[in-house]
């Protein structure tokens, strides 16, 4: 079946450092990735959607700025985190889709951040 | 009103149990999401239904399209089982998410 692949699964960082999480779709080619941020204890909230060659469309209140997304090819998709402050503390999920998904999207394992 | 409702919010099962979650959505879609986040947060996607019931191993999810209701059945029931099960709604533009149902297996 179709598999997103997301990394790393786990980082911690610096106040002010910049992290890169990647989703790579394997065996199909993602046109659309959604990102998604889990805090503790809530529901997954979508932050952005990404088509493959074009700008990324954020939802009201994600900053497009410090949340940078990179979808350049037909099967990688990046978030970048820059100048990670402790309250970016979350989990990053990334969720891709494409024409050989009719109906369907398949979601990374996830990338849990910190920020100390 | 939130498009997807889950429930039961919580569950505590003894092991061997068979235990059911339950989904309702309100949206129109293309297909419905279960997906399981362990303690470490990590997701696995357990399956995709556009109509009636898939099962591997013992997983069974079910899914009523004119009722927009699903369910994810967990048969003999384990501790490793234990995790937050997600119902996530795709309309085909986004995703909807339940706020997940919390299973705990005891020995």
């Amino acid at each position: 079946g179709a598999v997103v692949s997301q990394h790393p699964s786990r980082v911690i960082c610096k106040s002010g450092t910049s992290v890169k999480i990647e989703c790579r779709s394997l065996d199909f080619q993602a046109t659309t990735m959604f990102w998604y941020r889990q805090f503790p204890k809530q529901s997954l909230m979508l932050m952005a959607t990404s088509n493959e060659g074009s700008k990324a469309t954020y939802e009201q209140g994600v900053e497009k700025d410090k949340f940078l997304i990179n979808h350049a090819s037909l099967t990688l998709s990046t978030l970048t985190v820059t100048s990670a402050h402790p309250e970016d503390s979350s989990f990053y999920i990334c969720s891709g889709g494409g024409s050989t998904l009719p109906g369907g999207y398949t979601f990374g394992s996830g990338t849990r951040l910190t920020v100390v | 009103k939130n498009e997807v409702e889950q429930s039961p919010q919580n569950l505590t099962a003894q092991e061997g149990e068979f235990i059911t979650i339950n989904c309702s959505y309100s949206v129109g879609i293309s297909a419905l999401h279960w997906l399981q986040q362990h303690p470490g947060g990590g997701i696995v996607s357990l399956f995709m239904l556009s109509s009636g019931k898939k099962k591997h191993g013992r997983l069974i999810a079910t899914i009523n399209i004119q009722e927009k209701h699903s369910s994810l059945h967990i048969t003999a029931s384990h501790p490793r089982d234990s995790a937050v099960y997600i119902c996530a709604a795709n309309t085909g533009n986004q995703f909807y998410f339940g706020t997940g149902t919390s299973l705990t297996v005891i020995p």
